[in-house]
């Protein structure tokens, strides 16, 4: 079965630094662009950036440029999302998201179940 | 960036009715627009690309329309498991790809 599994949900405190992960199964992931996509409590969906796991190469959102890190290592099928020193507004649902093909990498055909980042003092 | 704008907001509609939901694009995105369904605690579910093609194993009752900026998701006899958000999102220009805020299908 073609999936991406994400981990599990996080508490942290501002200031606290984490990495959170997407593995892939049942697909060759260094072939498919994996992307992150942001809910906020009770919004919509926000495309945060994406990884080509073949090379590393990453694309950023404006918005999120400087903010997070999107990193890969092709050698396990993960991809990650990491925050050096989170604050509240972190708080959210953080999915990835695989892109359909090459010929259309905006397309996000498979997508993890998400991963809760709670940010509270 | 790109912004969509769906309307409506909220769109309550009795089972086996049609639904129609609407996407406006802040300049062309060609044929590049993509239809998600969401439904809470759930993964985001592709339905739609390119404008009007069927995702592999979505229901014929889905349908994907238009071009340019203006943009229209049918479900043609809604079922009680369509009721959900759906989210558009354009392609056509990154970064940033964009979704727009949501339209959420309640049962009426």
């Amino acid at each position: 079965e073609v999936q991406l599994v994400q981990s599990g949900a996080e508490v942290k405190k501002p200031g606290e630094s984490l990495r959170i992960s997407c593995k892939g199964s049942g697909f060759a992931f260094h072939n498919y662009w994996i992307n992150w996509v942001r809910q906020m409590p009770g919004k919509g969906l926000e495309w945060m950036g994406r990884i080509d796991p073949s090379d590393s190469y990453v694309n950023y959102s404006p918005s999120f440029q400087g903010h997070v890190t999107i990193s890969a290592d092709k050698s396990i099928s993960t991809a990650y999302l990491q925050w050096s020193s989170l604050k509240a507004p972190d708080t959210a649902i953080y999915y990835c998201a695989r892109s359909l093909i090459a010929a259309n990498p905006g397309v996000f055909d498979i997508w993890g179940l998400g991963t809760l980042v709670t940010v509270s003092s | 960036e790109i912004v969509l704008t769906q309307f409506p907001a909220t769109l309550s509609v009795s089972p086996g009715e049609r639904a129609t939901l609407s996407c406006r694009a802040s300049q062309s995105v060609g044929s590049s627009l993509a239809w998600y369904q969401h439904k809470p605690g759930q993964a985001p579910r592709l339905l739609t690309y390119g404008a009007s093609t069927r995702a592999t194993g979505i229901p014929a009752r889905f349908s994907g329309s238009g071009s340019g900026t203006e943009f229209t998701l049918t479900i043609s006899s809604l079922q009680s498991e369509d009721f959900a958000v759906y989210y558009c999102q354009q392609y056509y220009n990154w970064p940033p790809w964009t979704f727009g805020q949501g339209t959420k299908v309640e049962i009426k």
